[in-house]
């Protein structure tokens, strides 16, 4: 069975400056999906950014990016000039390649940004 | 804008007494979850849609329902909610198999 493993409970950040958080997964499969999702408190969970893992190159959406590392199974999120407004939970996410494309989520991390 | 709505967003009820969920997308996505959040943790899944094929987790207790009347609809019906049932209740929505999305959740107390 698919894991997923955020060993980050909690990390924060100045403002302005860059973060990494961390996720490993372990899977058998090949071919798969890699998410992360920012739950701010009391409010939406939304996208932030996903990986095909059959793509070599990294994704990245504005300040947002990731390192993927297929054969270490590691999935990183970089968010460059942080903003108070990315405080959140931040969930990394497997998605299995079965009907319904259910999600695995990992515990989650706890972001604070500090101005 | 193309969302998923979840109605209400606060509901509190008693232990026992039944209590429904609902969540409409206007995303016309053939894929729907329920899922269970509780405080700190990931979200937990119940069950999902696809089509109108129902898909029940192993693990979710028999005390947790759902229908869906149609694409746009789906309903989370808690027959008889315990202490441990207060939690946030997240519907998602999916069409490509890929991506999901959220809407904003339901927060459910029981007394």
């Amino acid at each position: 069975a698919q894991t997923v493993t955020q060993s980050q409970p909690e990390m924060s950040v100045q403002e302005a400056e860059t973060v990494t958080l961390s996720c490993t997964y372990d899977t058998s499969e090949s071919d798969y999906y890699l998410f992360w999702y920012k739950q701010p408190p009391s409010r939406q969970m939304i996208l932030v950014i996903r990986q095909e893992a059959y793509k070599q190159q990294n994704a990245t959406e504005n300040r947002f990016s990731v390192n993927f590392q297929k054969a270490a199974k590691s999935f990183s999120l970089k968010i460059s000039d942080s903003q108070l407004g990315d405080a959140a939970m931040y969930f990394c996410a497997y998605r299995r390649m079965e009907y319904g494309n259910k999600l695995v989520f990992g515990a989650g991390t706890i972001l604070r940004v500090k101005s | 804008d193309a969302m998923v709505i979840q109605n209400p967003r606060y509901q509190v009820t008693q232990f026992g007494k039944p209590v429904t969920l609902s969540c409409s997308q206007t995303l016309n996505h053939n894929v729907m979850y329920w899922y269970q959040q509780k405080s700190s943790q990931a979200p937990k899944l119940l069950f999902h849609y696809y089509d109108k094929d129902f898909n029940n987790e192993a693990d979710t207790p028999d005390n947790f329902q759902s229908r869906r009347p149609n694409t746009s609809f789906c309903f989370l019906d808690i027959r008889s909610p315990g202490l441990g049932d207060t939690a946030m209740y997240l519907c998602a929505t999916s069409r490509n198999r890929v991506e999901q999305y959220f809407g904003p959740g339901t927060r459910l107390t029981v007394t």
